[in-house]
């Protein structure tokens, strides 16, 4: 059964800093990798999209990586900003079951300070 | 970008009373629907898939009667959460993609408050 694990739960940091989000996942056998981020209150919203085959994507200021093998994701976000306060969830899409639904992790906290 | 629309985002309703949830994709064809429920602090807890046409696919544990869920086109998918009572109060977010390659995309979720 996948697990999806990020670390930090939370991480508070001042404006300006970089920063790496952590993603685990016990089953490699997956089919792609989704980061979102999600405001209180709020539903998600899409920020990267990795697929088994790709080792990263990029978008702007965010940086995501893939190592299957490990089963481990990364965020980073360069140069933070305020209005990056959020929470982050990554989502693993397995191929075990024979569904192509995600498995969500348990989201990092992320306040980014003035 | 995709985006995908919830409504309504507030539901507050006596115990008894069935309530509609409606997720429509505005700019993309929709062939799978998600439905979510989320608590408090929590990560999202998958409910039911559903694909355009066909019967949805509830998670285990997941009451089909209670929760009813139609995906009559590739743009609309409705849930409805039947005599819903306090412990269903939750929020409840939609979500959709295209193809199983493409990304999914979020609803702004439906806070539900039975009273």
């Amino acid at each position: 059964k996948q697990e999806v694990t990020q670390i930090p739960a939370a991480l508070s940091v001042p404006e300006g800093e970089n920063l790496v989000l952590n993603c685990s996942f016990t089953d490699s056998a997956i089919y792609n990798l989704q980061w979102f981020r999600q405001d209180p209150g709020k539903g998600l919203t899409s920020l990267l999209l990795i697929q088994s085959s790709q080792r990263e994507q990029t978008s702007g200021r965010l940086n995501a990586s893939l190592d299957k093998s490990s089963g481990r994701s990364t965020l980073y976000i360069a140069a933070s900003q305020p209005g990056d306060s959020a929470t982050y969830l990554c989502a693993v899409m397995s191929t075990t079951s024979g569904t192509y639904k995600y498995i969500f992790g348990t989201g990092t906290r992320l306040k980014v300070l003035a | 970008g995709a985006v995908v629309s919830q409504h309504p985002s507030r539901v507050i309703c006596k115990s008894g009373t069935s309530v509609k949830i409606e997720c429509r994709s505005l700019d993309f064809q929709a062939t799978t629907m998600f439905w979510y429920r989320q608590f408090p602090k929590q990560s999202l807890m998958l409910m039911a898939t559903s694909n355009e046409g066909s019967k949805a696919t509830y998670e285990q544990g997941v009451e089909k009667d209670k929760f009813l869920i139609n995906h009559a086109s590739l743009t609309l998918s409705t849930l409805t959460v039947t005599s819903a009572h306090p412990e269903d109060s939750s929020f409840y977010i939609c979500s959709a993609r295209g193809t199983v390659d493409q990304p999914q995309h979020f609803g702004d979720g439906t806070r539900l408050s039975i009273l």
